[in-house]
């Protein structure tokens, strides 16, 4: 079955530390990955994206994730965390034979001044 | 401004009643997305129209509906609500055309159900 898991509720880092939101998926074809981040009352928006090419994509806001097809993980991360980064974060996969996405259940990040 | 408009933004409602929600793709997407986001469950999908078509029905209760309209523009109707129901609801479009190069979905701000 098609899935995607974020094995971390809750994250907590240190603002200026870096940071990193845990990302893994089960698929039988080739992935298109996803981050989306969530601010509270808002909608999900848009972070990054991987769909070919080099396994390091950046994204908005200073974040980036990698694609490790060995590992079937897509971690999101960024160097230097910012207080105005904690929210929620949404890792999503879309397969290259349909359009519907697939949601993990959510990371909430909080950073701490 | 995500470009996809839900309205409206807040509703409250008695248990038992009815409600539509309203969704505006981003100009030009065909597809239109639902979901559920409440506090146990998560983000649930709940059904896919393109160009006026279902296209795919997720975890979408009996007492839910949906369609899409000629000008693009969706609905979600939710009848003899439950006080389970109360959750956020977004839609969210996609793909301006087919062999766009956009993959990614744009979600609107969501509409916040509160069922007493």
């Amino acid at each position: 079955a098609q899935s995607v898991a974020q094995p971390e509720d809750q994250v907590n880092v240190a603002e200026g530390n870096p940071l990193t939101v845990k990302c893994t998926y089960s698929v039988s074809g080739n992935p298109y990955l996803f981050w989306y981040v969530q601010y509270p009352n808002r909608g999900l928006q848009f972070l990054l994206k991987y769909i070919t090419g080099d396994n390091l994509v950046k994204g908005s806001y200073g974040f980036e994730a990698e694609f490790n097809k060995s590992q079937t993980s897509f971690h999101l991360k960024k160097p230097s965390a910012l207080v105005s980064d904690s929210a929620l974060y949404f890792c999503a996969v879309r397969f290259n034979t349909g359009n519907q996405f697939y949601f993990g259940t959510g990371t909430s990040l909080t950073v701490i001044p | 401004d995500s470009g996809v408009t839900q309205t409206p933004k807040h509703l409250i409602t008695a248990t038992g009643q009815r409600v539509t929600l309203r969704c505006s793709p981003r100009s030009g997407d065909l597809s239109v997305y639902w979901y559920q986001q409440s506090l146990d469950q998560g983000l649930q999908f709940l059904i896919q129209y393109y160009n006026g078509e279902e296209r795919a029905k997720g975890n979408i209760l009996e007492r839910f509906s949906a369609q899409q309209f000629p000008d693009l523009h969706s609905e979600l109707n939710l009848s003899s609500l439950e006080l389970g129901d109360s959750a956020l609801y977004f839609c969210a479009s996609s793909g301006r055309s087919r062999g766009s190069t956009d993959y990614g979905y744009t979600f609107g701000s969501g509409t916040r159900l509160t069922v007493v």
